[in-house]
């Protein structure tokens, strides 16, 4: 299957600074890339869908000022936290599918960015 | 409403028994697609399995297969001659196809545990 990389795979940072986390899709063109959010033992909930050069959609209860996405090519998508605090502690993960717009169109996941806000 | 239900969150199995993981799904949607992922204890997502709406016959990879009863709007997972490896969540999800270049919606989950 296609291999999508997320980095970094772990951060730990004071309350107030932002994060940076990138995925990318190393073996295909991702039109579409999604961010998730997912507390333990839960389910994944989905933050945002970005297409490749417009703005991300957000999905309700998500501060879009808050999670910064930015998709400016087919193979990067990235996720700012910023000023983050420690409710923003989770693991986050990114995930691509290809530009063939299908239904049948298996979405490939990231490993996941664990973050740590003290 | 939920769209995707997992019922169980957690199941033990005998190492090399077969074992099922149920999901049911609510759409109106006649077209929709269904998909299985593996989350081991690493958090990767791992894609397993997929069944579409229209498909005649039930999916097929390896191990896995899915027990699609579009009746009862249900797409259960079968798990053949569980390895130890298998133990882990596993999440059902599911896309519509009003939807169809956008997002998956994840079921809450079962939690596997293959006892040795």
């Amino acid at each position: 299957g296609a291999v999508v990389s997320q980095h970094p795979s772990w951060v730990i940072c004071k309350s107030g600074t932002s994060v940076k986390i990138e995925c990318r899709s190393l073996d295909f063109q991702a039109t579409t890339m999604f961010w998730y959010r997912q507390f333990p033992k839960q389910s994944l909930m989905l933050m945002a869908t970005s297409n490749e050069g417009s703005k991300a959609t957000y999905e309700q209860g998500v501060e879009k000022d808050k999670f910064l996405i930015n998709h400016a090519s087919l193979t990067l998508s990235t996720l700012t936290v910023t000023s983050a605090h420690p409710e923003d502690s989770s693991f986050y993960i990114c995930s691509a599918r290809g530009a063939g717009g299908d239904i049948t169109d298996t979405q490939y996941f990231g490993p996941g960015t664990r973050l740590t806000v003290l | 409403a939920q769209k995707i239900t997992q019922t169980q969150p957690g199941m033990f199995v005998q190492e090399k028994e077969a074992v099922t993981l149920d999901c049911t799904y609510d759409t109106s949607d006649p077209s929709y697609g269904l998909f299985w992922y593996k989350q081991p204890s690493s958090g990767e997502m791992i894609f397993l399995i997929y069944q579409g709406s229209y498909d005649q016959q039930n999916a097929t990879e390896g191990r896995y297969s899915l027990n699609f009863q579009k009746a009862r709007k249900s797409a259960n997972l079968v798990i053949s001659a569980s390895q130890l490896g298998d133990s882990a969540m596993y999440f059902c999800a599911m896309r519509e196809g009003h939807n169809a270049g956008n997002m998956l919606t994840f079921g809450g989950g079962t939690r596997l545990m293959v006892k040795p």
